[in-house]
């Protein structure tokens, strides 16, 4: 089974102040990384797939980097509806494994 | 408008069973695989099946592998995740989910609550 660790746990940020979130795998990727979006009480959102790919919607100040074992997400210019949590996700191989998360929280 | 609606959930001792229901609509529900993913109460997320757009193929983690069955009924737009020797561990929102951009879930219900207590 593939583990996936973020970092860090939690990201106290202002609106208007960039976040860098870390997905480090046990083993390569390759790109097949997706990060997903979930707030209080709601669903996840897909935000990226294939380590780079911005999902339909989902807004320029988000991007995604790296391949390998260790990836990026970077909200450029957090909004107040960015402060959430966080999830990387693989597609390399069974079983579908998550990370466990990052929140972004308001400073 | 894309959507998944899942129903089926509640109170149910250890041991027991439990059918939920994921009713698609808006998309070619026949065109998609879907998966079932839960998250226990302040818990991350934890995917739980996998199901191929024709129903034919199957993946389970092994913490559900032999309790836990997904299938579909592509007539009627509706997945189904049928779970049995519940334990109290397996307590969690259920959500179903479509599959796109190869392995992703792009598109969600809203859950529905399984909680497992005697």
């Amino acid at each position: 089974e593939i583990v996936l660790t973020q970092s860090p746990a939690t990201l106290s940020l202002s609106p208007g102040e960039r976040a860098t979130l870390s997905c480090r795998a046990s083993q390569s990727l390759r790109n097949n990384l997706g990060w997903y979006q979930q707030k209080p009480g709601q669903a996840p959102r897909l935000v990226m797939y294939d380590a780079s790919n911005r999902a339909t919607g989902v807004p320029a100040r988000f991007s995604g980097s790296g391949s390998g074992t260790d990836f990026t997400l970077t909200i450029s210019s957090l909004e107040p509806e960015d402060f959430a949590v966080y999830y990387c996700q693989q597609r390399t191989s069974w079983p579908v494994t998550f990370g466990g998360g990052t929140k972004v929280e308001i400073k | 408008e894309v959507q998944l609606l899942e129903s089926g959930g509640g109170l149910v001792q250890p041991g027991g069973s439990l059918r939920l229901s994921c009713a698609a609509s808006g998309f070619t529900f026949s065109d998609y695989a879907m998966r079932w993913v839960r998250q226990a109460p302040g818990k991350g997320l934890e995917w739980v099946s996998a199901l191929s757009d024709t129903g034919a193929a199957t993946h389970y983690p092994d913490f559900v592998k032999g309790r836990f069955t997904i299938s579909r009924d592509n007539s009627r737009n509706t997945m189904f995740l049928q779970m049995d020797s519940l334990r109290a561990e397996d307590t969690a929102v259920y959500y179903c989910a479509r599959v796109a951009y190869s392995f992703y879930m792009d598109v969600w219900g809203k859950g529905t609550t399984v909680i497992v207590s005697s």
